[in-house]
């Protein structure tokens, strides 16, 4: 079964705090992607990773970073989060990354930071 | 770099009428086009992947058109039903990177 999995699914943080959002597939994409998406901006690339510890920042990295150790399981980490990074957040994940390759959409994490 | 804008951002229809959603690029060299759908509360899924070849594609009760000369790219949702109502994003890829998405357009269907 083709699947992106997000964990968790729902998260209030308080500003300063750490955030960890996790993201699993289990199709053995080598490209995978980090997206927040917030009204009227559509869908923004933070973050895109092409293997295993082979990452490259998208649009708007600034304020996170991200870890990938294994090739189905990519973090986006928020160090000290702020009210501004309040937003919905997308994994995808691709066979490679070569344009005609179709993105699937994990479910989303609804973060909140008060 | 490559920009995409994506209208109307709110669209109301009747149930068996049509509604389109239009999103214009500018990088000419662009050649994978894709729509997603997503529903409220859920994930964005593929409506249909287009490429710069073929101006006219059709799919379940939908159909998109590709015109490259002016650098637009068209959703037709044809006898629109409530099961449409849901958020639609056209996406650009001119080769390498991430795609880059419209800003999205909310489709309501009423009865």
């Amino acid at each position: 079964d083709m699947k992106v999995t997000q964990m968790p699914r729902y998260l209030i943080k308080r500003m300063g705090e750490n955030v960890l959002l996790e993201c699993g597939q289990d199709m053995s994409h080598e490209t995978m992607y980090w997206y927040r998406q917030d009204p009227g901006l559509g869908l923004q690339l933070i973050y895109i990773s092409y293997d295993v510890d082979s990452n490259s920042e998208g649009d708007i990295p600034k304020g996170y970073r991200v870890s990938r150790k294994k090739r189905e399981h990519f973090s986006l980490i928020l160090d000290s989060a702020k009210t501004n990074q309040t937003s919905v957040y997308f994994c995808a994940s691709s066979f490679s990354q070569g344009s005609q390759n179709t993105l699937y959409f994990g479910a989303g994490t609804r973060l909140s930071v008060l | 770099g490559e920009q995409v804008e994506q209208r109307p951002p709110h669209l109301s229809v009747r149930e068996g009428d049509s509604a389109v959603i239009t999103c214009t690029y500018t990088d000419p060299n662009s050649y994978y086009f894709f729509w997603y759908k997503q529903e409220p509360g859920a994930s964005l899924q593929l409506l249909m992947k287009v490429f710069s070849s073929t101006e006219i594609n059709e799919g379940q009760g939908f159909t998109v058109l590709l015109n490259k000369k002016d650098k637009r790219l068209s959703l037709n949702l044809t006898a629109a039903h409530p099961g449409d109502s849901a958020a639609y994003f056209c996406a650009v890829n001119q080769g390498g990177r991430a795609l880059i998405f419209g800003t999205g357009t909310t489709v309501s269907v009423s009865p």
